[in-house]
């Protein structure tokens, strides 16, 4: 069964904590990002790595760092330095078509609650 | 000012009718135009994807146009059903340095369809 997944779906952190989320993909898929989606917002770009051991940052990376050592896995770890952590988080992977034909495959995203 | 401006912000109409989403633009020149699904805590979808030059695509009851003219991209779903229950996301992809972190999300419009 091919897509891609995040865990946990609800994830609850004190302030002051680092979290990591999850994300995989089964797609052999390059590329893959996160995105933070607030109410009434557009996704916003965080991070994205289009290939293994490489990443680059989106519009928004302050206070999140990820790394991409499997192809298959896109961790995204939330630090005690972003000021406004919670959010709706998606993971997505795509095709490295440069064309423009990729098409980004979303994971079901993991709620994040600071308390 | 945002790129990619959609209208309106939410709609809610009865089981069976018809109903247009619009998605107005500033991204200029870019590479296609999608339009995506999003149920609620979910992530979303792809419905369509239009090229620059192209002026329609469906998917179903899914019809999404453009006018590059006029800037302006719309979604039509006919005989609406409960499921169609969601938000509607229109993203653009910006069209330089082939890299894959150029997309432009629109806000979207959450529909609601009502028995």
């Amino acid at each position: 069964d091919g897509g891609i997944t995040q865990s946990p779906k609800y994830l609850f952190r004190k302030e002051g904590q680092n979290v990591t989320l999850s994300c995989e993909q089964n797609l052999n898929h390059d590329a893959m990002y996160w995105y933070r989606q607030d109410p009434g917002q557009g996704l916003r770009l965080i991070y994205y790595s289009q290939i293994v051991n490489d990443f680059q940052k989106g519009d928004i990376a302050e206070g999140y760092s990820v790394s991409r050592e499997k192809k298959e896995s896109f961790p995204l770890t939330v630090t005690s330095a972003q000021k406004n952590p919670t959010a709706f988080y998606l993971c997505a992977s795509s095709t490295s078509d440069r064309a423009g034909g990729d098409t980004q495959y979303f994971g079901p995203g993991t709620r994040l609650t600071v308390l | 000012k945002n790129q990619v401006e959609q209208s309106p912000q939410s709609l809610i109409i009865l089981e069976g009718k018809n109903c247009t989403l619009q998605c107005n633009y500033t991204v200029s020149p870019f590479s296609n135009l999608r339009w995506y699904k999003q149920d609620t805590g979910r992530g979303p979808v792809s419905l369509t994807i239009m090229t620059f030059s192209e002026n329609t695509k469906s998917n179903g009851r899914y019809t999404a146009t453009l006018d590059a003219d006029t800037k302006q991209s719309s979604l039509h779903i006919t005989a609406s059903q409960l499921s169609d229950s969601a938000s509607y996301i229109c993203v653009l992809r910006r069209n330089y340095g082939g890299s894959q972190g150029n997309l432009i999300f629109g806000k979207g419009t959450k529909l609601s369809v009502k028995p």
